[in-house]
């Protein structure tokens, strides 16, 4: 079974500094990968995600993220951070089994903390 | 505008009662899904619907129902409500492919048990 592994369940950073969020998904077959953020008291939206092709993906709000097959891990940078990324990230993993449902398994999160 | 609305933001249920959490989406979409969100264990899948009236489990559909009669609309079903179930209950529905697509959330419904 797929799973996936977001080592840090907090992350804090000063604004304007740069961040990382690390992921790492467990599966022997190809993968779907995704990045959600859920602000304060609200559902999730996705941030971005690797279908395929590069394994550079940009995402919105300044993020982005590298495919990494071979550590199997997919995290998430942003190079300067303000106070409004103050959220908690989930990633997440679906396979490529194909199918009628995509099911989506997600990591436990990480808050970033943005501090002035 | 996309939307996926769950009817209640905040819910508080007695201990055995029979709890509804809906969830209605306008996208046309086949697949929904009912997650439960816990602090340090991320998003559980309790149940998932490819099409009307089709149902699956997730990791933990234990004292769980759904129903899903319309494709519009997916339904939670506590049959007796316990405190262990008080939680963020999260509804998600996303096109059908071969695992692609984006899931789109609703709010989420903060039940508590008492």
């Amino acid at each position: 079974a797929q799973s996936v592994t977001q080592l840090d369940s907090q992350v804090p950073v000063f604004e304007e500094a740069p961040v990382e969020l690390r992921c790492n998904y467990s599966s022997s077959v190809s993968v779907y990968l995704f990045w959600y953020v859920q602000y304060p008291n609200q559902g999730l939206q996705l941030l971005l995600k690797y279908l395929s092709g590069s394994t550079l993906v940009k995402g919105i709000n300044g993020f982005e993220a590298e495919f990494n097959k071979s550590q199997t891990s997919f995290h998430l940078r942003k190079p300067s951070v303000h106070i409004s990324d103050t959220a908690e990230y989930f990633c997440a993993v679906s396979d490529r089994t194909g199918g009628a449902t995509n099911k989506l398994i997600f990591g436990t999160g990480t808050l970033l903390a943005v501090q002035p | 505008d996309v939307k996926v609305t769950q009817s209640s933001r905040y819910l508080v249920k007695r201990t055995g009662e029979k709890v509804f959490l809906e969830c209605v989406q306008d996208m046309d979409h086949e697949n929904m899904f009912w997650y439960r969100q816990d602090p340090g264990l991320g998003l559980r899948l309790i149940y998932f619907s490819y099409d009307v009236k089709m149902k699956e489990k997730g990791d933990i559909p234990e004292g769980y129902s759904v129903s899903r009669e319309k494709k519009e609309r997916f339904s939670l079903i506590l049959e007796s409500a316990s405190t262990n179930q008080t939680s963020m209950y999260l509804c998600a529905s996303s096109l059908s492919g071969g695992g692609n697509t984006e899931a789109f959330f609703g709010q989420g419904t903060r039940l508590t048990v008492v």
